[in-house]
């Protein structure tokens, strides 16, 4: 079974300023990692995915994450925050063979960035 | 093209009856899997289907159903509504071809139980 933790329940940071969000996973097989964002009232969008390949991702809005094995993270980070960024994040996990089409969510950060 | 659909978006029910959720993935996605969103226990998998089988289903309980039709569409059904059933529930697309894709998530359906 995998499971994700998301080591911030909440991140206040000001605007312009870096942040990183935290997410550490634990699976017994290799898996594949997803952070989607949801703003008040709405679904998930995904902001970046790693499938395979690099370990550093890149994905929309300026955001990125590194994909590290050893520690089983998958930290996602932005050099210069926007007011717009405030939303929640979360980090999912899906396993593949047996278990394509299921994710599994960490319990997310809520991001506030301030004026 | 055209994103997930849900609807409707927001259902009020009373405990005991039943409910319908329908869900439309984005054409070409064969793939269509559901979530329950509380504030309490976050995100959880509910349940996924493809080509009309249900492939991988989550720890729900049996009150908890689904199924999928020949043009990808699907819809979960709720019986015996209990207060704690009051969420959002979201479902998501993806391509389902053997692999890990993406998946695009509808707005959800707001679901209150009195």
């Amino acid at each position: 079974a995998q499971s994700v933790t998301q080591l911030d329940s909440q991140v206040p940071v000001f605007e312009e300023a870096p942040v990183e969000l935290r997410c550490n996973y634990s699976s017994s097989v290799s898996v594949y990692l997803f952070w989607y964002v949801q703003y008040p009232n709405q679904g998930l969008q995904l902001l970046l995915k790693y499938l395979s390949g690099s370990t550093l991702v890149k994905g929309i809005n300026g955001f990125e994450a590194e994909f590290n094995k050893s520690q089983t993270s998958f930290h996602l980070r932005k050099p210069s925050v926007h007011i717009s960024d405030t939303a929640e994040y979360f980090c999912a996990v899906e396993a593949g063979g047996t278990s394509y089409g299921k994710l599994t969510f960490g319990q997310g950060t809520i991001l506030t960035v301030h004026p | 093209k055209a994103g997930v659909t849900q609807t409707p978006r927001y259902l009020i029910k009373t405990r005991g009856q039943q409910v319908t959720l329908s869900c439309s993935p984005i054409s070409g996605h064969r793939s269509v899997s559901w979530y329950q969103q509380t504030p309490g226990q976050g995100l959880q998998f509910l349940f996924e289907y493809f080509s009309e089988t249900q492939r991988n289903k989550g720890n729900f309980p049996g009150r908890f159903s689904g199924r999928q039709f020949s043009n990808s569409r699907s819809e979960m059904n709720v019986s015996t509504l209990e207060l704690g059933d009051s969420a959002l529930y979201l479902c998501a697309s993806s391509l389902g071809q053997g692999r890990v894709d993406e998946q695009f998530f509808g707005p959800g359906t707001r679901l209150t139980v009195l």
